[in-house]
């Protein structure tokens, strides 16, 4: 059975603090991403990576940076977390095999900024 | 660039109604279209998706969707709804010239008993 799992479901962190969340997928994909989820946002993608060492700006990549030093696992860093920065954080991985493939999704972590 | 809208944002039905869900989406060529549904505080999981072939697709936990090229659309439905299919639903399409997805915002569904 096909897993992307994430290291934290809760996390309270304090505006300042750096905070780091984690992704592991044990599906050897090539493709991950980190998304912010926020209601009636939907998912917006905030970096994704298609390769160890390579990432990849999305849309609301301000405030955040990302580390894939293996293959199965991508992290999502808050150098300096603010209080705008409380949302849901999605992971997902998926396969680059020369066509389109679905993600898989992680269970989310919940981060609140105090 | 692609779009994907789903013009509901709540949908309520009473526990063993159908139910159908709307996805329109904007692209010049034949899309990767999937559908997908989260349960409170989890991730998303895939129901169903459609690459080519036959227009109406089968999917997880009694779900089919059909895809009208003819009107942009790949809607979601079931014939049944059952209490646990209360969720947010996500749509979202994929083009062969990325392997980024983009998603709908989401149709919340509430089920009465």
């Amino acid at each position: 059975d096909v897993k992307v799992t994430q290291s934290s479901r809760y996390l309270v962190k304090r505006t300042g603090e750096k905070v780091f969340l984690e992704c592991v997928q044990d599906m050897d994909h090539e493709n991950m991403f980190w998304y912010r989820q926020d209601p009636g946002l939907g998912l917006r993608l905030i970096y994704f990576s298609y390769d160890v060492k390579m990432k990849e700006k999305g849309d609301i990549p301000e405030g955040y940076s990302v580390s894939r030093e293996k293959k199965e696992r991508f992290s999502l860093i808050l150098e300096s977390a603010s209080t705008n920065q409380t949302s849901m954080y999605l992971c997902a991985s998926s396969l680059n095999s020369g066509r389109y493939n679905e993600q898989f999704f992680g269970p989310g972590t919940r981060l609140t900024v105090l | 660039a692609q779009s994907v809208t789903q013009p509901d944002i709540h949908i309520t039905v009473s526990e063993g109604a159908s139910l159908e869900l709307r996805c329109n989406y904007s692209y010049g060529a034949t899309p990767y279209l999937f559908w997908y549904v989260q349960s409170p505080g989890q991730g998303l999981q895939l129901l169903l998706k459609y690459f080519s072939g036959d227009t109406l697709v089968q999917g997880i936990k009694g779900f089919e969707a059909e895809f009208k090229r003819s009107q942009s659309s790949f809607n979601l439905r079931k014939p049944s709804v059952h209490w646990s299919d209360a969720a947010e639903y996500f749509c979202a399409v994929g083009t062969g010239g990325s392997y980024i997805p983009t998603f709908g915002r989401g149709t919340s569904l509430i089920v009465h008993p």
